[in-house]
C-alpha cells in the first residue's frame, strides 16, 4: 500500500528542537520531490519546505518563515524523510503533513503529526 | 510572494446543489493550480492538478477550469460527502501558497 506514515511530534518548549519523520512505503523515496506542509489549530495550510529526488541531488527550498530554523533531509535507505525543527517558537504551533509529489504537484498526504510549543 | 483570494469563505448548499468556488491569483499562475479536499481532523487529500487534472481515483463529480490568474472548483451534484472544506494551491513559484479556504456546509 502506498502510504506516509508522520511521527516524532509532542509538547516542546519554546526554543527547543524537535525531529519529525515521515516514513514511506509502497513507492521509492528516492524517485519524487517531497514536501512538508504545516497547519496551525483552526487555520489554512502554509508550505514548509521541498526536498527535491536523487536525480536533483536532494536539494532543498524553504518558506521564509524556517529558513535558517528547519531543515529536511532523507534516508533512502531508510525509506524515510525528515523535518529538523530548532528554534522552535510558539507560532511553530501546527499539524505537520509530509506530501508527495507527481508531475510537480502534491498527490500523497500523510495523516499529520502534531507539534505544541508552549511554556 | 503569489496570493492566492477564494471566495467564498463559505458555502451552504443542499444534496444534489452544483457548487462553483473561485481561486484568484495575484499574478499568473500558468496553470500551476492545485485543488485540496480536507474534512475535519483529517488530512487533506489531493483532487486536482493543473488546473483540470483529476488525480487518481477522484470521482468525476469534481472538475477544475480557468487560466491566468482565475480558477474554479466545481462539484457537478454535491453528496454528503463532500461537505468538507476546500483549499486551492499555486505552484508555479516558491514559496508555494494556498487560499484560505472555502468551507462547504450542508443547509
Amino acid at each position: 500500500e502506498v502510504q506516509l506514515v508522520e511521527s516524532g511530534g509532542g509538547l516542546v518548549q519554546p526554543g527547543e528542537s524537535l525531529r519529525l519523520s515521515c516514513a514511506v512505503s509502497g513507492f521509492t523515496l528516492s524517485d519524487h520531490y517531497m514536501d512538508w506542509v504545516r497547519q496551525a489549530p483552526g487555520k489554512g495550510l502554509e508550505w514548509v519546505g521541498r526536498s527535491r529526488d536523487k536525480a536533483n541531488s536532494y536539494t532543498t527550498e524553504y518558506a521564509a518563515s524556517v529558513k535558517g530554523r528547519f531543515s529536511i533531509s532523507r534516508d533512502d535507505s531508510k525509506s524515510s524523510l525528515y523535518l529538523q525543527m530548532n528554534s522552535l517558537r510558539t507560532e511553530d504551533t501546527a499539524v505537520y503533513y509530509c506530501t508527495r509529489l507527481r508531475d510537480s504537484a502534491f498527490d500523497l498526504w500523510g495523516q499529520g503529526t502534531l507539534v505544541t510549543v508552549s511554556s | 510572494d503569489i496570493q492566492m483570494t477564494q471566495s467564498p469563505s463559505s458555502l451552504s448548499a443542499s444534496v444534489g446543489d452544483r457548487v462553483t468556488i473561485t481561486c484568484r491569483a495575484s499574478q499568473d499562475v500558468r496553470d500551476h493550480l492545485a485543488w485540496f479536499q480536507q474534512k475535519p481532523g483529517k488530512a487533506p487529500k489531493s483532487l486536482i492538478y493543473a488546473a483540470s487534472r483529476l488525480q487518481s481515483g477522484v470521482p468525476s463529480k469534481f472538475s477544475g477550469s480557468g487560466s491566468g490568474t482565475d480558477y474554479t472548483l466545481t462539484i457537478s451534484s454535491l453528496q454528503p460527502e463532500d461537505f468538507a472544506t476546500y483549499y486551492c494551491q499555486q505552484y508555479k513559484t516558491y514559496p508555494l501558497t494556498f487560499g484560505g479556504g472555502t468551507e462547504v456546509e450542508i443547509k
